[in-house]
């Protein structure tokens, strides 16, 4: 079973903060790594996918950055707004099992006025 | 423009009852995944097909069986419903064979079992 882990399990920021979150994953063996946001009763929806080291990807006010040699991606956002509430995954596809999808259990995003 | 179709939306089942999920895509994507979904435990992996015809376990198949029916379709059936399979159920498909692609997802089954 490939192990993803995300980190911080929860946030909570004031509109303007910028903020950060950790996926890491097996280094040995990997294929891709995904970043989905998922609001409250909606469907995850893909912000990033990547698949070489140094890879960085950037939509708007939030980006990522990958790091395969060490097992890691960070998502940024910048001036964190109301609507960016949200839930981030992460899901990692390993070399060999290229189509099986593991997510991580999210970051869940508060953004306060 | 569809994508990723989930029926139903919500079911309510009696312990030990059964019933399929039924999720069919229309991005002639090959491979399809189901997850469910608990509270903290984001998505966990029940079973994905990664072409027509063939089909693995996940993280958590115990208790569900699936089909893939033919590229479109992808279903998972519950035998014998517990407690423990509350839960929202989510469809997804990719097409796995470009490593830059990625997954889109169904609207989602809320599944009670009492």
């Amino acid at each position: 079973i490939l192990n993803v882990e995300q980190s911080p399990q929860s946030l909570h920021v004031q509109e303007g903060d910028s903020t950060n979150f950790t996926c890491s994953f097996p280094s040995s063996n990997f294929y891709a790594l995904h970043w989905y946001r998922w609001e409250t009763a909606k469907s995850p929806e893909a912000l990033f996918v990547m698949t070489l080291n140094g890879d960085e990807k950037k939509k708007g006010r939030i980006s990522a950055t990958l790091n395969t040699k060490e097992g890691y991606s960070y998502l940024y956002i910048k001036g964190s707004q109301p609507e960016d509430s949200a839930t981030y995954l992460c899901a990692a596809k390993g070399a060999g099992t290229a189509s099986k999808l593991t997510f991580g259990t999210g970051t869940r995003l508060q953004v306060t006025l | 423009n569809a994508g990723v179709t989930q029926t139903p939306k919500f079911q309510v089942l009696k312990t030990g009852q059964s019933m399929t999920l039924q999720c069919a895509q229309d991005m002639n994507h090959n491979s399809m995944y189901w997850y469910r979904q608990d509270p903290g435990m984001g998505l966990r992996l029940i079973y994905y097909s990664a072409s027509e015809g063939t089909t693995d376990k996940g993280e958590v198949p115990n208790g569900y069986n699936v089909s893939r029916l033919n590229k479109r379709e992808f279903s998972l059936r519950l035998e014998s419903a517990a407690p423990s399979q509350t839960s929202v159920y989510f469809c997804a498909s990719s097409e796995a064979r470009f490593p830059n692609t990625e997954a889109f997802f169904g609207q989602g089954t809320r599944l009670t079992v009492v």
